[in-house]
């Protein structure tokens, strides 16, 4: 199985911060990767797939770069709508697997 | 718009059986693979199956296997999670969500509906 590791799992930042989240996979998955928010209580959000293509209506603050093993979510100019979790999933091989998380929370 | 309702969730002894069903709307389910995620209380995501657009193929996440049964019937647009000998490890909220086309990405997925398995 294709592990995906987050780093890191909690990030404090500002309102207006640019920040970024990495995501490790345990071997080679091209650019078979996508991210996703959840909110509390609510179902993930689908963000970013093939590791830099933006889905529709996500706001362009968000874009994703990588390939291989490391991938990246940076989001700039933080709104206060986007101190939530992120995830990241690879769809290289099945089972599909997903990253543990990572928490950004308010400074 | 699109919208994807699971039921069927609830209270269940360990060992027992529950079925979740998925009904969508607004879109042709049966032009789409379909899948069920997992996430225990405080937990990350788990995939846990996709069935394909036909129902002639179907994977599970291996702690699954021999266990669930994912099925379809695209007439009523809908997709089912059938579960037997249930663990207390398979507390979660329940997920149906739809892939994008042929890629395996989540594009729109359900509220969730809530598995609680007791010891």
């Amino acid at each position: 199985d294709i592990q995906l590791t987050q780093s890191p799992s909690f990030l404090s930042a500002s309102v207006g911060d640019r920040v970024t989240i990495t995501c490790r996979a345990s071997q080679g998955i091209n650019n078979y990767l996508a991210w996703y928010q959840q909110r509390p209580g609510k179902a993930p959000k689908l963000l970013i797939y093939t590791a830099s293509t933006l889905q529709s209506g996500v706001p362009s603050r968000f874009s994703g770069s990588g390939s291989g093993t490391e991938f990246f979510l940076t989001i700039n100019s933080l709104q206060p709508e986007d101190f939530v979790t992120y995830y990241c999933q690879q769809r290289k091989s099945y089972p599909i697997t997903f990253g543990q998380g990572t928490r950004l929370e308010m400074k | 718009e699109v919208q994807l309702v699971e039921i069927g969730g609830g209270l269940v002894q360990s060992g027992g059986s529950l079925t979740l069903s998925c009904v969508g709307s607004g879109f042709s389910l049966g032009s789409h693979w379909m899948s069920w995620v997992r996430q225990a209380p405080g937990k990350g995501l788990e995939w846990v199956a996709s069935i394909r657009q036909d129902g002639g193929e179907t994977l599970y996440v291996d702690s699954v296997k021999g266990r669930f049964t994912v099925a379809r019937d695209n007439a009523k647009n809908s997709v089912f999670l059938m579960m037997t000998s249930l663990r207390p490890e398979d507390t979660a909220m329940y997920y149906c969500a739809r892939l994008l086309g042929d890629v395996t990405i989540y594009d729109y997925w359900g509220q969730g509906t809530l598995v609680t398995v007791s010891s």
